[in-house]
């Protein structure tokens, strides 16, 4: 079937807004995680989801982010009142099992622009 | 805190010539995955290595996992243009707990061939 599919594609917003970023992963998938990746840096770990309980959300930077996966499929990332030094890439990706490191598939990311 | 460290941060070659990035670890890994991101695109999955002294090959690409599963290194084989991207090592890193899909990623190697 399709991969893991993120929308939306690109994010511009201002400064103190909030917005929501969407990750779909392959269905079936057990296991579902969101990572940033600013330029010239890899991917770097913000929160791993087996089914809809957050397993490890110790990359989340502050309390401004949060992200939730209500019935073990989509996921939402939220960020409030953002920063320009949010703009990044937030990747999400998506594994078979994920109680075992297992291969990861990723998505084509959503790039955030704070301005 | 515990980081994966890759080496070099860039790598031009010609096309023809070989290829080594190396990643290191200054503690122990249960093991160690490898992915490819073109220009412009996603982390790709390319191989995961879990045993001492484990290696790997997929056609030109050579994986080796280190005896103290400390480190590990990617070699092509007489690049060509369709190798062109950076490639990153990831592995899981305890951080006071086990976080199996917690992946660390290492800075990334740029590798561009001229043809």
């Amino acid at each position: 079937g399709a991969g893991v599919s993120q929308t939306p594609s690109n994010k511009v917003t201002e400064k103190g807004k909030y917005v929501e970023l969407r990750c779909d992963p392959i269905s079936g998938h057990t296991a579902l995680y969101w990572y940033r990746q600013s330029l010239g840096q890899g991917p770097e770990f913000l929160i791993y989801f087996q089914g809809t309980g957050a397993a490890d959300d110790s990359g989340l930077p502050n309390d401004r982010f949060f992200a939730v996966r209500p019935e073990g499929s989509v996921s939402t990332l939220k960020i409030q009142r953002t920063e320009r030094g949010d703009s990044a890439v937030y990747l999400c990706a998506s594994s078979l099992l994920g109680d075992r490191v297992d291969e990861q598939y990723f998505g084509p990311g959503t790039r955030l622009t704070v301005t | 805190g515990q980081q994966v460290m890759q080496i070099p941060q860039y790598q031009h070659v010609q096309e023809g010539e070989d290829f080594t990035t190396y990643c290191n670890s200054s503690t122990t890994l249960s093991n160690i995955q490898w992915y490819k991101q073109r220009p412009g695109g996603h982390p790709v999955f390319l191989i995961q290595l879990v045993k001492s002294g484990e290696v790997k090959k997929q056609k030109r690409l050579t994986f080796q996992f280190g005896e103290a599963k400390k480190n590990s290194s990617l070699h092509i084989t007489a690049t060509q243009t369709t190798d062109v991207g950076t490639y990153f090592c990831a592995a899981p890193l305890r951080a006071g707990g086990t976080s199996y899909g917690k992946l660390t990623f290492g800075q990334g190697t740029i590798l561009t061939v001229h043809p």
